[in-house]
């Protein structure tokens, strides 16, 4: 069965401080896998998108990285900002999907001043 | 527009009553889906369209679910005889990439605030 598994579930850390955030799938054959960023109460915003051939891709403070050998991903979010406080998903796409994205339940991150 | 708007924002109705969510995607994206998403939860797919036409409904729960979007741009997510487990978000993503096609399942999707509907 095609899952996404994150962890930890949730995450409290202090203002200036890195983390790092993990995300291992089942999904096969696989396409591609994004993160997004969901703050409470609105709608997912993407982070990145990477390929079976791309292994780390950046957008800011957020890092991504890709093994798809050991189907894991990890999303670093260097120098947390009050504002990085969300909800971070992993969402896999399976190559042959009919357009159904696999979503993980997320990890809560808190950023404490 | 600039995003994908959603409305209403809110929505508290009665079980059995009739509901209708309004998703206006971004101007000239083809590809709007629309998801379910529980607290706690992420995401669940319900229904996507390429165009005017449903690509895809495979996701939506029961018949009592509906969408439709006439003219390519604006859809309708309409809920019959709705019921206490249909309290949700409801989210809207739309992309300017048809899924199937070259770079099209990596095509960005660009998600709306969404529309909360609590059933009492």
């Amino acid at each position: 069965k095609n899952q996404v598994e994150q962890s930890p579930q949730s995450l409290i850390i202090l203002e200036g401080k890195n983390c790092t955030l993990q995300c291992n799938y089942t999904v096969s054959p696989f396409s591609n896998l994004r993160w997004y960023k969901q703050d409470t109460g609105r709608g997912p915003v993407s982070l990145t998108i990477m390929t079976f051939s791309e292994n780390t891709k950046s957008n800011g403070r957020y890092t991504a990285t890709l093994d798809a050998d050991t189907k894991q991903s990890s999303l670093h979010i260097t120098a947390s900002q009050l504002s990085d406080s969300a909800s971070y998903i992993c969402v896999v796409s399976e190559r042959d999907s009919n357009y159904q994205l696999i979503w993980g339940a997320g990890t809560k991150l808190i950023i404490k001043p | 527009g600039a995003g994908v708007s959603q409305t209403p924002s809110n929505k508290v109705t009665e079980k059995g009553k009739y509901v209708e969510l309004r998703c206006d995607p971004i101007s000239g994206h083809t590809a709007l889906y629309w998801y379910r998403q529980s607290l706690g939860q992420g995401p669940e797919f319900l229904i996507y369209f390429q165009g005017t036409g449903a690509a895809d409904d495979s996701g939506l729960p029961n018949d009592r679910f509906f969408a439709v979007r006439p003219e390519g741009s604006v859809s309708t997510l309409k809920i019959q005889r709705t019921e206490r487990g249909d309290s949700a978000v409801y989210l809207c993503a739309s992309s300017s990439r048809p899924w199937g096609t070259s770079g099209g399942n990596t095509g960005e999707l660009f998600f709306g605030e969404g529309s909360r509907l609590t059933v009492l």
